[in-house]
């Protein structure tokens, strides 16, 4: 019962390199999302999709890249990284539009030294 | 537009008191209502939920009841154990749209 997978767990990277958050989901949903957490500022969203194909931006996008070629993944990319991209990163699910549950992945602890 | 509000914390309790945590919304129509919980270390998980006014939710021993008139989903266990300490999140779905509304979240600290 995989749920909503994040890879890694921990990554410390320097000023300027780039990477990627692995997010996928064995459940058919058509909603993914990624959200960063940092003390105080609860949850921001980051981007999202609605279904394959297609992305669109949330609270905070700048710096970040999505894209969403099948239902199931939904990498997020760091393009420069930047100390103020230190946070904890969660990617989540949902079917449909509203109403239902959101699944969370356990989420992935990102430092930029 | 929709908007959650959440008591502030950090909620400090002895083990077996009383917990309530408070959650007020403002939104279009009555949507759904959710409490999330995050283990240290872990990413949320659904507490529990109520999808129409006056609906109680319920789990491990934790309620929430759907509160039309006074637009509230407050959190309540009647008795907390040092495994109840988390950080709690209230959220509605943001109608007409895909993004949820999430609180700032409560952080619970229950000692033995």
């Amino acid at each position: 019962n995989a749920g909503v997978t994040q890879t890694p767990k921990f990554q410390v990277l320097k000023t300027g390199q780039s990477m990627t958050l692995q997010c996928a989901q064995d459940m058919n949903h058509e909603y993914m999302s990624w959200y960063r957490q940092d003390p105080g500022m609860g949850l921001r969203l980051i981007h999202y999709s609605v279904g394959a194909g297609i992305t669109d931006q949330g609270e905070v996008p700048n710096g970040y890249n999505v894209s969403r070629s099948t239902t199931e993944d939904f990498p997020l990319r760091l393009l420069s990284a930047a100390p103020s991209q230190t946070s904890v990163y969660f990617c989540a699910s949902s079917k449909g539009l509203t109403g239902n549950t959101i699944y969370f992945g356990e989420g992935s602890w990102l430092t930029v030294v | 537009g929709d908007s959650v509000t959440q008591m502030e914390g950090p909620v400090t309790l002895s083990e077996e008191a009383f917990l309530t945590i408070n959650c007020t919304y403002t939104a279009t129509g009555y949507p759904s209502l959710f409490w999330y919980v995050q283990y240290p270390g872990e990413g949320l998980q659904l507490l529990l939920k109520a999808t129409k006014a006056d609906d109680k939710g319920s789990n491990k021993g934790f309620e929430a009841t759907y509160r039309k008139e006074t637009t509230s989903f407050h959190l309540e266990k009647g008795s907390v154990q040092v495994s109840d300490s988390a950080v709690y999140f209230c959220a509605l779905p943001s109608g007409g749209s895909y993004i949820p509304t999430f609180g700032r979240g409560t952080s619970l600290i229950v000692h033995p």
